[in-house]
């Protein structure tokens, strides 16, 4: 599975756009982007996930460059409780079958 | 709809004694996970099924470390003997692959082995 560098942390003013990014320079033809976070003492929580195009839903965007070697999460308004951890995955596999593997993540801080 | 459901969420043993950790997966999924979470070590992946089959097994630590999905709706993941450095958070995990293969969590067993 291709390796995921993600800054070890961030901060962002609250109501202002939080935008994390992630390098994925390995990352193969059939291996998609994944997006997860992590609130202190809860479970790991999808938020959205893409392969080439850029993917919306309520949550966030996801914006992958057309080369692939890279992505950047937008939460475009962040509140208070977008504070946490949050994992940058690339997973292999067709029909998306493979692991998750998870890095270290980028702790966001959202700051009133 | 219920999410993935573990339990006990929170048990403290002695080293030495053997410890049960249990997941319900979201009904109709047919991928199982099991991860530990750690401070030092981050996100693990333990050992994952598909329709009840280990796929993968490669993470689980050693031999102390067992897991099982007798049916569709139940997992298990048993340490025996516990040891103190096995205190970590289990997360338990299910996705079903014709609906994107998303991957749910459930909120974790938190072992503390004395």
């Amino acid at each position: 599975d291709a390796k995921t560098t993600q800054p070890p942390s961030m901060d962002c003013a609250e109501g202002r756009a939080a935008n994390l990014p992630c390098n994925h320079s390995t990352i193969s033809g059939n291996e998609y982007v994944y997006w997860y976070r992590q609130i202190h003492s809860q479970g790991p929580q999808y938020i959205i996930h893409g392969l080439k195009n850029n993917e919306t839903n309520e949550m966030a965007s996801l914006i992958i460059t057309e080369d692939r070697k890279s992505s950047t999460l937008i939460l475009p308004h962040a509140t208070l409780r977008d504070t946490a951890v949050y994992y940058c995955i690339v997973r292999a596999g067709s029909s998306n079958t493979g692991k998750l593997i998870f890095g270290q993540g980028t702790t966001l801080q959202v700051k009133p | 709809d219920a999410g993935v459901i573990q339990s006990p969420r929170h048990e403290v043993t002695e080293m030495g004694q053997e410890v049960t950790l249990r997941c319900k997966p979201i009904s109709g999924h047919d991928y199982l996970f099991w991860y530990r979470q750690t401070m030092m070590r981050g996100l693990e992946l333990l050992i994952y099924f598909n329709n009840n089959v280990p796929i993968d097994d490669s993470g689980m630590p050693e031999d102390r470390f067992s897991a099982k999905m007798p049916n569709a709706s139940f997992s298990t993941l048993k340490i025996q003997p516990s040891e103190p450095r096995d205190s970590a958070v289990y997360f338990c995990a299910s996705s079903f692959r014709r609906s994107g293969n998303t991957i749910y969590f459930g909120e974790g067993s938190w072992l503390t082995v004395v």
